[in-house]
């Protein structure tokens, strides 16, 4: 199975200052169409969680444009480049290469300084 | 507008079994699987099973899980049996997007275990 990793899984950040968050995969997520199924989600406490980035940089409608995926093959990143309040929470990756199930990271917990 | 809405949480003891539904609207329901995930307090969301509304076709990640669906009421239903404490979780069903990833969320059921 595969298995994805994230670091750190804690991360203080003071409003305004950028984070990133790294995910690494135990295998090649390039699927064999040639794309790349490496999605990011946040999760706020009591909440379900919300899809931010499909397809390793696509964002979903609404999310504001400080979120940004990048990365190839089986290391990708989530940078967010200036943190505001509203972003605390725990930020998980989620490959969805290998079928028949999406296997997602441990979780980032991002805090709010 | 796209929703699935769960069941209500549920109190078992252990070696009981619970089932969980999952009621879908708002898009075609036969033309996506549709997963179930559930998250243990600190813990990411972890892979139940699966299924294709259009033909029943199910995979899971245990033999004691069952996923079913009923077409004419477009719900899917979530089975486990032989609960253990280990078994607590929040239990989601979740859309897969037919493009890799998963879009909507149930809003999640309790599921506690204990004797």
């Amino acid at each position: 199975d595969v298995v994805m990793t994230q670091s750190p899984l804690s991360l203080p950040v003071t409003p305004g200052q950028p984070a990133s968050i790294s995910c690494r995969s135990s295998q090649s997520l390039v699927h064999s169409d040639g794309n790349t199924y490496l999605s990011w989600f946040h999760q706020r406490p009591g909440q379900t969680p919300r899809r931010l980035i499909y397809k390793v940089s696509n964002r979903d409608s609404g999310v504001p444009d400080r979120f940004g995926g990048s990365g190839s093959g089986t290391d990708f990143t989530l940078e967010i480049s200036r943190v505001e309040a509203e972003d605390a929470g725990v930020y998980y990756c989620m490959e969805g290469t290998h079928w028949p199930s999406f296997i997602f990271g441990q979780g980032t917990k991002l805090e709010i300084k | 507008q796209v929703q699935l809405v769960q069941s209500g949480a549920e109190v078992k003891t252990p070696g009981a079994s619970v089932k969980v539904s999952c009621k879908a609207s708002g898009y075609s329901f036969t033309a996506h699987y549709i997963h179930w995930y559930r998250q243990a307090p600190g813990h990411g969301p972890e892979w139940v099973g699966r299924i294709l509304p259009s033909s029943g076709a199910a995979r899971s990640f245990q033999g004691r899980v069952s996923i079913t669906r009923d077409t004419s009421i477009t719900t899917v239903y979530m089975e486990m049996s032989r609960l253990t404490s280990d078994d607590t979780a929040v239990y989601y069903c979740v859309r897969d997007d037919r493009a890799g990833s998963l879009d909507y969320w149930g809003q999640g059921t309790l599921v506690t275990v204990s004797s």
